[in-house]
C-alpha cells in the first residue's frame, strides 16, 4: 500500500464549480499534513497546512480527519489560474516527507 | 535571493555513466530532500538528511548515494545509469520549526 495515496484525476470543472480532492495515508503516525501546487514543469509550492481543527484560506479550506487517516482540500468559486496539480504531503516521523501522486485540476472558462 | 540552487538545469547521461547533481541552499537549513518525479506523476523520496553528517534512505533510495559534508550541500550521485532512471529531480530544503519546503527548479535528466 502507498504510503500517500490520492484521487487519481483529472478533475475538470468550470469555472465558479466547487472542487474536492482527497487523500489518504497510511503511516498513523504522521505528524504533520500539507497540501501542495504543483504548475507544468514547475517545482512544486506550499498552497497551505493541514490542521485537525480544518483551515481555511480564502476559497480554500483543508479538512484532516487523524482517525480515518484522511485528509481534503476544498477549492470553491474555482478560477481559471487554479489549474495545476494538487499534491498531498504527509510527514512522518524524522522529517520524511511523502507526496502523494497529485491530482491535477482543469478549470475551464 | 538563492534559495535551493541545483545544476545542471539539463543532461543527457548514456546508459552506465555516472554523474552527481548538485544541490546547495544558502538559508543555512537543517532538513534536505531529493526527490524524482517521473512525467506525470507525483514526488518520490530519493533520500533526506536532517543535518551534516547524517542521511537516510527515502521511498526509492536504489541506485542513487549521498552524501551531506556541510549544512549548505546535499549532492546526488547516481551510478551506472539506467534508462529507468530518466526523471525530473528536485531538490528541497526545510528550516527547523517552519512547514514550508523550499525546492530548487529542477533538474531534467535523461538516460539514453
Amino acid at each position: 500500500r502507498k504510503e500517500v495515496e490520492q484521487d487519481p484525476g483529472p478533475f475538470n470543472v468550470p469555472e465558479g464549480a466547487t472542487v474536492a480532492f482527497n487523500c489518504t495515508y497510511s503511516n498513523s503516525a504522521s505528524q504533520s499534513f500539507f497540501w501542495y501546487r504543483q504548475d507544468c514543469r514547475k517545482e512544486p509550492k506550499l498552497l497551505m497546512s493541514v490542521y485537525s481543527s480544518g483551515n481555511e484560506d480564502g476559497r480554500f479550506t483543508a479538512q484532516l480527519n487523524r482517525a480515518s487517516q484522511y485528509i481534503s482540500l476544498l477549492i470553491r468559486d474555482s478560477k481559471l489560474s487554479d489549474s495545476a496539480t494538487y499534491l498531498c504531503v504527509v510527514e512522518g516521523g524524522g522529517f520524511k516527507t511523502i507526496f502523494g501522486a497529485g491530482t491535477r485540476l482543469f478549470v475551464k472558462a | 535571493n538563492a534559495g535551493v540552487t541545483q545544476t545542471p538545469k539539463f543532461r543527457i547521461l548514456k546508459i552506465g555513466q555516472s554523474m552527481t547533481l548538485q544541490c546547495t541552499q544558502d538559508m543555512n537549513h537543517n532538513y534536505m530532500y531529493w526527490y524524482r518525479q517521473d512525467p506525470g506523476m507525483g514526488l518520490k523520496l530519493i533520500y533526506y538528511s536532517v543535518g551534516a553528517g547524517i542521511t537516510d534512505k527515502g521511498e526509492v533510495p536504489n541506485g542513487y548515494n549521498v552524501s551531506r559534508s556541510t549544512t549548505e550541500d546535499f549532492p546526488l550521485r547516481l551510478e551506472l545509469a539506467a534508462p529507468s532512471q530518466t526523471s525530473v529531480y528536485f531538490c528541497a530544503s526545510r528550516p527547523d520549526r517552519e512547514n514550508t519546503i523550499y525546492f530548487g527548479e529542477g533538474s531534467w535528466l535523461t538516460v539514453v
